[in-house]
């Protein structure tokens, strides 16, 4: 069955810190993934997006992620994080045809300590 | 581009009552779907359509909810009748299909915020 797990409801940093989320997921195929954020009474945006290639991607924000397919992972990367990147990062996953739907992980939210 | 545009952001509402929300897709989307966002639940897809067409609906809850798409502009969700368990925020998300390495990702409006008392 098609799924992706984000095993981190939360994670707590101090501003400044790196930050790494974790995704896994299951696909029969390589799958097109993408890392989305979500910020207070927000919508959902776009941080990055993997369908091929370097298998390290930059997105929006500073962050980037590393497509690892051995490990069927595509984990959230940031070198130091802000304040302003307290929010809900959401990992999903989509067909490689790219026509049907995409399948979201349940969340990891994003803490900062001052 | 405005980007998605939903409405009402906010809908207050006594069970029993229908509720109509609304959701303008990007223009040359051909991609619309709807998904509910509840704390219990997460992030659910309700329903999704292609170039106006509904594709998969096995998220939608029961009869109860409804979902067009009369154009490739426009695109509507019904609750009829309301429940309080109803109350989620209810986001609209639409896709263009640009083929090759774009044109993929989803990009969502700002969510309409039901409650049902």
């Amino acid at each position: 069955a098609q799924s992706v797990t984000q095993p981190d409801i939360h994670i707590t940093v101090s501003e400044g810190a790196s930050l790494e989320l974790r995704c896994n997921y299951s696909y029969g195929a390589t799958p097109y993934l993408f890392w989305y954020v979500q910020s207070p009474g927000q919508g959902l945006q776009l941080l990055l997006k993997y369908f091929s290639g370097d298998t390290l991607v930059q997105g929006i924000k500073g962050f980037e992620a590393e497509f690892k397919r051995s490990q069927s992972s595509f984990n959230l990367r940031k070198p130091s994080v802000h304040w302003s990147d307290a929010a809900e990062y959401f990992c999903a996953v989509g067909p490689p045809r790219g026509d049907d739907k995409i399948i979201f992980g349940k969340g990891t939210r994003l803490h900062i300590l001052p | 581009d405005a980007g998605v545009i939903q409405s009402p952001r906010h809908e207050v509402t006594e069970m029993g009552q229908e509720v109509t929300l609304r959701c303008k897709p990007i223009s040359g989307h051909n991609s619309l779907f709807w998904y509910r966002q509840t704390m219990m639940r997460g992030l659910e897809l309700l329903i999704y359509f292609n170039n106006n067409v509904p594709i998969d609906d096995s998220g939608m809850p029961e009869d109860r909810f409804s979902a067009k798409m009369p154009n490739a502009s426009f695109s509507t969700l019904k609750i009829q009748p309301s429940e309080p368990r109803d109350s989620a925020v209810y986001f609209c998300a639409s896709r263009g299909y640009g083929g090759g390495v774009s044109g993929y990702e989803q990009y969502f409006g700002p969510g309409t915020r039901l409650t049902v008392t």
